[in-house]
């Protein structure tokens, strides 16, 4: 089993859509939890930060998790085209020498016009 | 911008030549780490340094090299490297490392294509 897993995608949703995006993670252990935004050609940057189950806002964006299910999702409102790059998620188990920190494949979101 | 450089921005080498990544952060961060992004795989992280300590090596192949003179200068120094390597090299910092707060801050990357 993968520890990060995303669906690679393409997602494709049109102008204004809202765009759901998944991952799912094998450590139970983990306790922090990141939405990566990547256009193409460019590095990575936060997006969305989360440690608590539930729902975090900001903005156009919600970031969900729930950790009994293992499971942490990024929701994009009234997409734009300019939305469209690769989102990674990022989970981060433990601290100190047990530190662990494991990116997904990423997502390729397309917002079409 | 994100407080973050690297140079070479775009490096080609050969297998037998040594060259070095230069990364850094005008952030005030004390942890510093060097990834590896290959085409269809995840982000790999390759070392992590904190307060110039490496803490995490990830099985990285002797071939690459770091080191961290102070906590705002990180290198990669890569010598006999293999045609596999080719990929981008990202540099990020974060505030410490081993805190479950670990936002990362990337530089821009080296793209490096050996021959």
């Amino acid at each position: 089993q993968k520890e990060v897993e995303q669906n690679s995608g393409p997602l494709s949703v049109p102008e204004g859509a809202i765009a759901s995006l998944n991952c799912t993670y094998s450590d139970r252990g983990s306790q922090s939890f990141f939405w990566y935004r990547q256009y193409s050609g460019k590095s990575p940057e936060l997006i969305m930060s989360i440690y608590s189950n539930g729902d975090k806002e900001d903005g156009r964006f919600t970031a969900q998790l729930n950790k009994a299910s293992q499971y942490v999702s990024l929701l994009i409102r009234d997409s734009q085209p300019s939305d469209s790059a690769t989102y990674l998620c990022a989970v981060i188990r433990g601290g100190g020498s047990n530190y662990k920190l494991t990116f997904g494949k990423g997502t390729l979101l397309t917002v079409n016009p | 911008e994100t407080g973050v450089t690297q140079t070479p921005r775009h490096l080609v080498m050969g297998m037998t030549n040594k060259k070095s990544l230069k990364c850094e952060q005008h952030l005030g961060h004390n942890a510093m780490y060097w990834y590896k992004q290959s085409a269809k795989k995840p982000l790999e992280l390759m070392f992590v340094y904190s307060l110039e300590e490496r803490v995490e090596n990830n099985s990285v192949p002797s071939r690459f090299s770091p080191e961290c003179p102070n906590s705002s200068h990180l290198f990669l120094h890569l010598h006999t490297l293999q045609p596999e390597d080719s990929a981008l090299y990202l540099c990020a910092s974060s505030p410490n490392s081993g805190g479950i707060l670990q936002t990362q801050y990337f530089g821009p990357g080296t793209r490096l294509l050996v021959l």
